[in-house]
């Protein structure tokens, strides 16, 4: 099982939709937690970070879930700039080594 | 500002020719990594630098050896290059070994033929 999962997609929604990505992982040691954002053939880019008490950056909400161990994405209002494949990101404190999962690929149509 | 460079952005190699990836800052930060990057796998890792004068292996070091030159600079070694190291190689950097962000190079796209 890998350590962090996400659901590949892609996921293919209208101009203006709200789309939410999931994402679990298997090491309950974990102790931060991240998305990054990556386009196509570029490097990936933290787009937030992720807190206990859930945080929000304009149409980006992320929520921690450390009970059941899993991180998600709400994207409101989607724009055509969107479209780009986001990274759940896992943590640990020695070395700060950080655990990629393998990306959800968006899509967004006009 | 560049941030984070990496050279080359582009490479072909044959089986068993050798190469050094490099990759220097000027953000000042101490904690440097390589990661390399395949379809459907995510980003792994294969050796980090916490600060200048260490280095320490990640997930997949085998057929890596890095050397960290100085606090700008780590470069990545392919002795022996095979074609299950084709990939996409990132570098990055934190500002510590705590949980900072991580800040990405370009990548450089290699192919062992």
């Amino acid at each position: 099982r890998k350590e962090v999962e996400q659901d590949p997609g892609p996921f293919n929604v209208p101009e203006g939709a709200t789309v939410a990505f999931n994402c679990t992982y298997s090491n309950s040691a974990s102790q931060s937690f991240f998305w990054y954002r990556q386009d196509c053939r570029k490097e990936p880019k933290l787009l937030m970070s992720v807190y206990s008490s859930g945080n929000e950056d304009g149409r980006f909400t992320a929520q921690l879930n450390r009970a059941s161990q899993y991180i998600s994405l709400l994207i409101r209002d989607s724009k055509l700039s969107d479209s780009a494949t986001y990274l759940c990101v896992v943590g640990r404190n020695a070395g700060n080594m950080l655990t990629f999962g393998g990306g959800t690929r968006l899509m967004v149509k006009p | 500002n560049a941030g984070v460079t990496q050279t080359p952005k582009f490479q072909v190699l044959k089986t068993g020719q050798s190469m050094t990836l490099q990759c220097a800052q000027d953000m000042n930060h101490n904690s440097m990594y390589w990661y390399r990057q395949d379809p459907g796998m995510g980003l792994r890792l294969i050796y980090y630098s916490a600060s200048e004068g260490t280095t320490d292996k990640g997930e997949v070091p085998n057929g890596y050896n890095v050397s960290r030159l100085n606090k700008r600079e780590f470069s990545l070694r392919l002795e022996s290059a095979a074609p299950s190291q084709t990939s996409v190689y990132f570098c990055a950097v934190s500002r510590d070994s705590a949980n900072n962000e991580q800040f990405f190079g370009p990548g450089t796209r290699l192919t062992v033929l």
